[in-house]
Order: C-alpha cells, then structure tokens, then sequence
C-alpha cells in the first residue's frame, strides 16, 4: 500500500533561513504527491504538487519540491524562512495504481516554527 | 465567497448524543469527502462521494453515515458519539475523481464529545 513517511514532526528555523521538509514515499510506481500548509485553526491549502510533469515543482508562497525517483522523495523547500510560514506542513500521495479514485494518503505532518 | 465551508464549526456534546455536520462547495466540483483528524494531527480519509454515488469508504464505525443529497453537499452523521470521536473532521472537493487533482479543504469542524 502507498505511505508517505516525514521525518520530523517538528522543525524550527531562523527567520531568513533555508526551510527543509523532508518527505518519501512507497509506491511500486511514481505516483502524485502533494504537500498542503496548514494555518493554525484552519483547513488544508494546497502549497504544490506532482503529476509526472518536471521534477522541480514551485508552488505558492516561495516553496518549491522536487521530486527524486532514486530516493523516493520529494522534500519541500524554502530559501527564506518568514515568519508567516509557521504552520503544519502535510506531504500527500495519490497512487494512480489503487483504483481508489483520487484517494490521497497523508503522512504525519511537521510542524515549521519560525523564529526571530 | 467561500469555496468549501461547514457548520458549524465548534460542536461540544455528551457521549450518547448523535450529531450532523453539514458540508457545502460552491466551486461546481463533482467529488466531496470527509476526513478526520485527530489530536495528533493525524489525517484519514472516512468517505468520498461522486456526483453523490459512494465511491470511498474507509473502515470507519457504521454509526458514521454519509449523505449527499446533491452534488454540492456531503453531511455527516455520527449515532452514539463515543470519546474517540472528538477530533477535527474536515470537507474537502475536487472537481473529479482523476488522480492528481487538488482537494479544496473546509475550514474544519471540532468535535469534542464529553
């Protein structure tokens, strides 16, 4: 069965500090894979994702991830941490071999901190 | 205008008790879904509806029971709340079932059963 492992629940940065969010995958094919933000008290947005297109993807708000088919991984990145990014970070898989429709799977999440 | 909203959105009740959520999209999208999440922030998806025609159905207790009664709404009701049922249960859509679509998020509902 697809899974998505993040490693770290929690992050913590310097405000202008590179953001690392580490996330893989297990799929017996590539499959789609997502990463959401979630604001405190809020529902889940959609900061990028992968559909077999580039490897590189960017997203909204300065994140970028790139997808790496020898690592199974797909970590999400930032060059400039703001304070405004501190949030839940969720990665996300949908396998397009379950027959499951657009099923996704969440991994665990990380929190990002932000400080000054 | 909101894509997806819920209501309400604080809900606190006793054990025993059965409760609705309510779930509506105004984006036009053919898919909606519940999920839950727990204190642990965990995520899970709980049911999926496609131009109301169940479609996903994870092994969640049968007192959990969907209902779409057209393609812009998914409700949920819960019988006979127990304590492990408080968590965050959030509505999503998207504009179909084809894989690697984006899934439009509610702003949630807290559960939280006494």
């Amino acid at each position: 069965a697809q899974s998505v492992t993040q490693l770290g629940s929690h992050v913590s940065v310097s405000e202008g500090a590179l953001v690392l969010l580490r996330c893989n995958y297990s799929s017996s094919v590539p499959p789609y894979l997502f990463w959401y933000v979630q604001y405190p008290n809020q529902g889940l947005q959609l900061l990028l994702k992968y559909t077999s297109a580039a490897t590189l993807v960017k997203g909204i708000n300065g994140f970028e991830a790139e997808f790496k088919k020898s690592e199974t991984s797909f970590h999400l990145t930032k060059p400039s941490a703001h304070m405004s990014d501190a949030a839940e970070y969720f990665c996300a898989v949908s396998d397009p071999n379950t027959g499951t429709a657009s099923k996704l799977t969440f991994g665990t999440g990380t929190r990002l901190q932000v400080t000054l | 205008d909101t894509a997806v909203s819920q209501t309400p959105k604080y809900l606190v009740t006793q054990m025993g008790n059965d409760k609705s959520i309510k779930c509506e999209q105004n984006l036009g999208h053919d898919t909606m879904y519940w999920y839950k999440q727990d204190s642990k922030k965990f995520l899970k998806i709980m049911f999926s509806y496609n131009n109301k025609e169940l479609i996903i159905n994870e092994t969640v207790p049968n007192r959990f029971s969907p209902k779409s009664p057209d393609k812009a709404h998914l409700n949920l009701h819960i019988n006979s709340l127990e304590l492990g049922d408080s968590a965050v249960y959030f509505c999503a859509s998207s504009q179909s079932t084809s894989y690697g679509l984006q899934q439009y998020f509610g702003p949630g509902t807290r559960l939280t059963v006494l």
